[in-house]
């Protein structure tokens, strides 16, 4: 099955712990997202990769981290720093030059507990 | 700044009637514009994209100009039609930034 894979779907931590998000796609993308998916604030861009060992910051990218060691891998860093951690996270991937249509991950939750 | 703005958070129509669901940008260039729906329990997927001028599931999307509009219109709302549904404007194909999105309700 070709697609967009992320993991853990569900996820609990405690406040100070780091926790990655796993995001694995298949479908031989070169450009990857990650957004933050919270009620009444839509998705709002954290960090994005247009090819492997490059990234660029998105617009709430403070308290994250990621990498692009793969091209089919692009884990999420969240960070004992980010001050509220609780959201949906919603990962993405298209083609590079595509005109713009994005796949999209099922999403991981994370509860800070 | 680039700026994606959906007034509404919620839409609720009963089955048959006309939809509108609006989306207004504002930044400079032009713009490649989407329109992107979250069913329950689905991915969020690709609803239509202006640059094709397609009509998908009954939905149209217009992109003016003048008013840096892309409202998403449908004539007779279903009930399956009810979802999230989010504007997407991209100032360039390689980064997409997204409308707060509006939940559309379609009552039988």
């Amino acid at each position: 099955d070709g697609g967009i894979t992320q993991s853990p779907k569900y996820l609990f931590r405690k406040e100070g712990q780091n926790v990655t998000l796993s995001c694995e796609q298949n479908l031989n993308h070169d450009a990857m997202y990650w957004y933050r998916q919270d009620p009444g604030q839509g998705l709002r861009l954290i960090y994005y990769s247009q090819i492997v060992n490059d990234f660029q910051k998105g617009d709430i990218a403070e308290g994250y981290s990621v990498s692009r060691e793969k091209k089919e891998s692009f884990p999420l860093t969240v960070t004992s720093a980010q001050k509220n951690p609780t959201a949906f996270y919603l990962c993405a991937s298209k083609l590079q030059g595509n005109t713009g249509e994005l796949f999209f991950g099922e999403g991981s939750r994370l509860t800070v507990l | 700044a680039q700026r994606v703005t959906q007034p509404e958070k919620l839409l609720s129509v009963f089955k048959g009637a006309p939809v509108e669901l609006k989306c207004n940008y504002s930044y400079s260039g032009s713009p490649e514009l989407f329109w992107y729906v979250q069913y329950s329990r689905q991915r969020l997927q690709l609803l239509l994209r202006h640059i094709s001028r397609e009509s998908i599931k009954g939905f149209t999307a217009d992109l003016n100009k003048g008013e840096t509009s892309f409202h998403l219109k449908k004539p007779f709302a279903q009930e399956e039609d009810s979802a999230m549904y989010y504007c997407a404007p991209g100032l360039s194909t390689d980064k997409l930034i997204f409308g707060t999105g509006t939940r559309l309700q379609v009552f039988p």
